[in-house]
């Protein structure tokens, strides 16, 4: 069965580098999404994607945050200057069509900076 | 304010036995609600997705009741396994992309 895989499963930063997650989401699916979930809270909408652009975005997506699909495949999102409480569990997801469709979770990039 | 509140916070039930979760949303405008299994450290898993019109939605032993009037829904699980020890999230989407997680119910299931 298909699913959405994520690398790394574990990354361990300075705070102020810069990080970039990968995600490989479905391959016949359109939107992408990125989440995140601060340890022991809520999981949070981060931003949507399609059509190689950003479809929406939540306010936690500010300008330290960007997304991109560098190629056919891979759908990345950077975290351009870190901090310590960009630390959480980051999942990717796809869906075949807009929101109203089933989206499908990756296993998640756990975050932590240090 | 969009909220998403669940409850319980957490349960423990015997193997077997029935439980029932909540989920009471304000949030509006409303497109679509999702019940999501969340097993420790991996992604939610959806369950259901329900719209405006639709009160029942079943997924094996999982069935999600939806109430837009009062917006309420529940996640019923019939004849709990031990695999069923996770957390459950409702999730409410406002429409377009964007959507409100509650903070979801923790289910501990027991020999």
């Amino acid at each position: 069965e298909p699913e959405v895989t994520q690398t790394p499963s574990h990354q361990v930063t300075q705070m102020g580098q810069e990080v970039i997650l990968r995600c490989v989401p479905i391959s016949n699916h359109l939107y992408f999404y990125w989440y995140r979930q601060i340890l022991g809270q809520k999981v949070e909408f981060l931003v949507s994607f399609y059509n190689n652009e950003i479809s929406e975005k939540s306010e936690i997506f500010d300008d330290q945050f960007s997304v991109e699909r560098p190629d056919g495949s891979n759908f990345t999102l950077k975290i351009r200057s870190t901090k310590l409480e960009d630390s959480a569990m980051y999942f990717c997801a796809s869906s075949e069509e807009g929101p109203s469709y089933e989206q499908y979770f990756g296993p998640g990039t756990r975050l932590t900076v240090t | 304010k969009n909220q998403v509140e669940q409850s319980p916070q957490s349960l423990i039930i015997l193997e077997g036995k029935n439980c029932t979760l909540q989920c009471n949303y304000t949030v509006s405008p409303f497109s679509n609600l999702r019940w999501y299994k969340q097993d420790t450290g991996r992604g939610p898993v959806s369950l259901t997705i329900m719209t405006f019109s639709e009160n029942t939605k079943s997924n094996g032993r999982y069935t999600a009741t939806l109430d837009a009037d009062t917006k309420q829904s529940s996640l019923h699980i019939t004849a709990s396994q031990l695999s069923d020890s996770a957390s459950y999230i409702c999730e409410v989407n406002t429409g377009g992309f964007k959507t409100i997680f509650g903070a979801g119910t923790r289910l501990f299931v027991k020999a």
